[in-house]
């Protein structure tokens, strides 16, 4: 059974900073790991989506990686800014599309 | 975690019936439930949210009558495709939560192939 844990699941940093969230899963089995958004009482906002012959995707001040073989990925954060607090899930998906979803970092930029 | 419950987890119907999807929520009272869809090799995008008692919030470009919610209880959200067309073939998934700030817990989707 599939399992995604994501660490830490608090993060509290004051603006500017650069920053690591990390999330990893126990099966390398995968078509592909996304990163999600998701704003106080709102839904997921897709942020960046690895297919599982990709290393890495890139938008704007945000970076994911994906290391397949040892169940890992990192979504990197670029200087960042208090329009950024929000929990930060990533999910992976297998076969039968099922999705796995990490329990999510909840991120505090502070002004 | 908690957990929520959706059914049925893949579905073949013909062109023009409608499909319901449910999304329970076993063991939490589930104020907010949104709707996914993911089209293969995509992302997963919203489709609606949905406040219990309230009329559900459609993201742009999303059919509100071609996609009913229904959100009548606190532990129970509906999708209904009406009228389905192949080009609505696709992953639908649904997530519950308790209230602001609270952990969102996802169903197991649903795969819905049109024919």
């Amino acid at each position: 059974k599939q399992e995604v844990t994501q660490i830490p699941a608090a993060l509290s940093v004051p603006e500017g900073e650069n920053l690591v969230l990390n999330c990893s899963f126990t099966d390398s089995a995968i078509y592909n790991l996304q990163w999600f958004r998701q704003d106080p009482g709102k839904g997921l906002t897709s942020l960046l989506l690895i297919q599982s012959s990709q290393r890495e995707q890139t938008s704007g001040r945000l970076n994911a990686s994906l290391d397949k073989s040892s169940g890992r990925s990192t979504l990197y954060i670029a200087a960042s800014q208090p329009g950024d607090s929000a929990t930060y899930l990533c999910a992976v998906q297998a076969a039968g599309n099922m999705l796995t979803f990490g329990g999510g970092t909840r991120l505090m930029v502070k002004p | 975690g908690a957990v929520v419950s959706q059914h049925p987890s893949r579905v073949i119907c013909k062109s023009g019936t409608s499909v319901k999807i449910e999304c329970r929520s076993l063991d939490f009272q589930a104020t907010t439930m949104f709707w996914y869809r993911q089209f293969p090799k995509q992302s997963l995008m919203l489709m609606a949210t949905s406040n219990e008692g309230s009329k559900a919030t459609y993201e742009q470009g999303v059919e509100k009558d071609k996609f009913l919610i229904n959100h009548a209880s606190l532990t129970l959200s509906t999708l209904t495709v009406t009228s389905a067309h192949p080009e609505d073939s696709s992953f639908y998934i649904c997530s519950a939560s308790g209230g602001l700030w609270t952990e969102a817990f996802f169903g197991q989707g649903t795969r819905l192939t049109v024919v």
